[in-house]
């Protein structure tokens, strides 16, 4: 089946602790996104790629990093810089293309011990 | 960039047509109108996008008015399992997709 899988679904992290969000997809899509949701709120976009080793930063990028050394591949990680991380993240991913939509993944839940 | 303006939430009973609406007053010629829905503590699901003609999928239908200014969700047959946020979004112009979500619809399916 194709989709995009992140995971863990659920996880925990320790005061100045760095933790790692995966999410990879088999849609060959170019374009892959990382969202914040805050309960009650919309998504806020924190970083987009593009293609391949290239990435930009989104709304609110401070605290948090990526990398894209594959197509498949988008891993966020959760710096300690970022003082509060507990939210629901959600990656999606996109055919470029100006209308395409985009297609998500179910999502990880980020709590702090 | 547009921004899109939703009711914070609707009520509908099974088995009735779910007409949602969005307000999208500063769409430029080129922005689509996408929306999603997103069932509590899962993924945002997409639904169904259009630019100025009207759109129907096995999900839905979108109808967007002559001017672009607002545009309508329609379930046409609305179960318990459409209980959801639904987010009406206006893509963003430009080299990359970007998507703005606000607070959305919950609409709520009563038997």
């Amino acid at each position: 089946d194709g989709g995009i899988t992140q995971s863990p679904k659920y996880l925990f992290r320790k005061e100045g602790q760095n933790v790692t969000l995966s999410c990879e997809q088999n849609l060959n899509h170019d374009a892959m996104y990382w969202y914040r949701q805050d309960p009650g709120q919309g998504l806020r976009l924190i970083y987009y790629s593009q293609i391949v080793n290239d990435f930009q930063k989104g709304d609110i990028a401070e605290g948090y990093s990526v990398s894209r050394e594959k197509k498949e591949s988008f891993p966020l990680t959760v710096t300690s810089a970022q003082k509060n991380p507990t939210a629901f993240y959600l990656c999606a991913s996109s055919e470029q293309g100006s209308n395409q939509p985009q297609h998500f993944g179910d999502g990880t839940r980020l709590s702090i011990l | 960039d547009a921004k899109t303006t939703q009711p914070p939430s609707m009520d509908c009973a099974e088995g009735r047509a779910a007409n949602l609406p969005c307000n999208h007053s500063t769409i430029s010629g080129n922005e689509y109108v996408y929306w999603y829905r997103q069932i509590h503590s899962q993924g945002p699901q997409y639904i169904i996008h259009g630019l100025k003609n009207n759109e129907t999928n096995e999900m839905a239908s979108l109808i967007i008015t002559e001017d672009r200014k607002s545009s309508t969700l329609t379930l046409p047959h609305a179960t318990l399992r459409d209980t959801a946020v639904y987010y009406c979004i206006v893509r963003v112009a430009g080299n990359f997709n970007k998507f703005y979500f606000g607070s959305g619809t919950k609409l709520n399916v009563k038997p």
